[in-house]
């Protein structure tokens, strides 16, 4: 079945430190990539998404470029935040009813 | 902005107990979704619902069923709670029946089962 991977944590940065998490997904059919973040108590909320093979999704200073060829998704931010702290979910969604998530990945960033 | 409201943040329950969860979302959205979030296993799919009285089972529906008797509402019912049933319960819905939309979630009910 389709399946997501993405890049173990925790991962600890300092502020202003550059960040990459992984992602690599089961290329069945064409799905549309997303990243959602969840907050401490709080639910998932979109981070940012690409539907095409080359479209790069933004938010916040995240960004993240749908590769075909490679079948990846890597969330990347230039300079994170202490605000950046929470727990990172990469999810392809295949069809109507199946969208995966990655097992997610926690960041902590230190001032 | 779309809201998707879930009943209770944090329960405890008892082995054996019927628990139901209650999911509701204002945007008139098609589709909804019960996950369970466990640590280190990301979000798993319960059962997916695509219209009023529809549903389909996910990934683990074992020990799980759903209701969905108006369009804003979806219900995940625990006939006979059990301890491996602890967990982070996420309601979602989403507007499109194709694969370029967004899933909006709830902010968890978190269930402790004793």
């Amino acid at each position: 079945g389709n399946s997501v991977t993405q890049m173990e944590g925790p991962v600890t940065l300092s502020e202003e430190a550059f960040l990459t998490i992984n992602c690599t997904y089961t290329a069945t059919g064409y799905p549309s990539l997303f990243w959602y973040v969840q907050y401490p108590g709080e639910g998932l909320q979109l981070l940012l998404k690409a539907t095409k093979a080359d479209d790069k999704g933004s938010n916040k200073g995240f960004e993240a470029t749908y590769r075909k060829e490679t079948t990846s998704f890597h969330l990347e931010k230039g300079s994170v935040q202490v605000s950046d702290s929470a727990v990172y979910f990469c999810a392809p969604r295949y069809n109507n009813n199946d969208m995966r998530f990655g097992a997610g990945t926690r960041l902590t960033v230190k001032p | 902005d779309v809201k998707v409201t879930q009943s209770s943040r944090y329960l405890v329950k008892r082995t054996g107990e019927k628990v139901f969860l209650e999911c509701v979302q204002d945007m008139d959205h098609e589709n909804m979704f019960w996950y369970r979030q466990d640590p280190g296993l990301g979000l798993r799919l319960i059962y997916f619902s695509y219209d009023v009285k529809m549903k389909e089972k996910g990934d683990i529906p074992e020990g799980y069923s759903v209701s969905r008797e108006k369009k804003e509402r979806f219900s995940l019912i625990l006939e006979s709670a059990s301890t491996n049933q602890t967990s982070m319960y996420l309601c979602a819905s989403s507007i499109t029946r194709q694969n370029t939309g967004e899933l909006f979630f709830g902010e968890g009910s978190r269930l402790t089962v004793l």
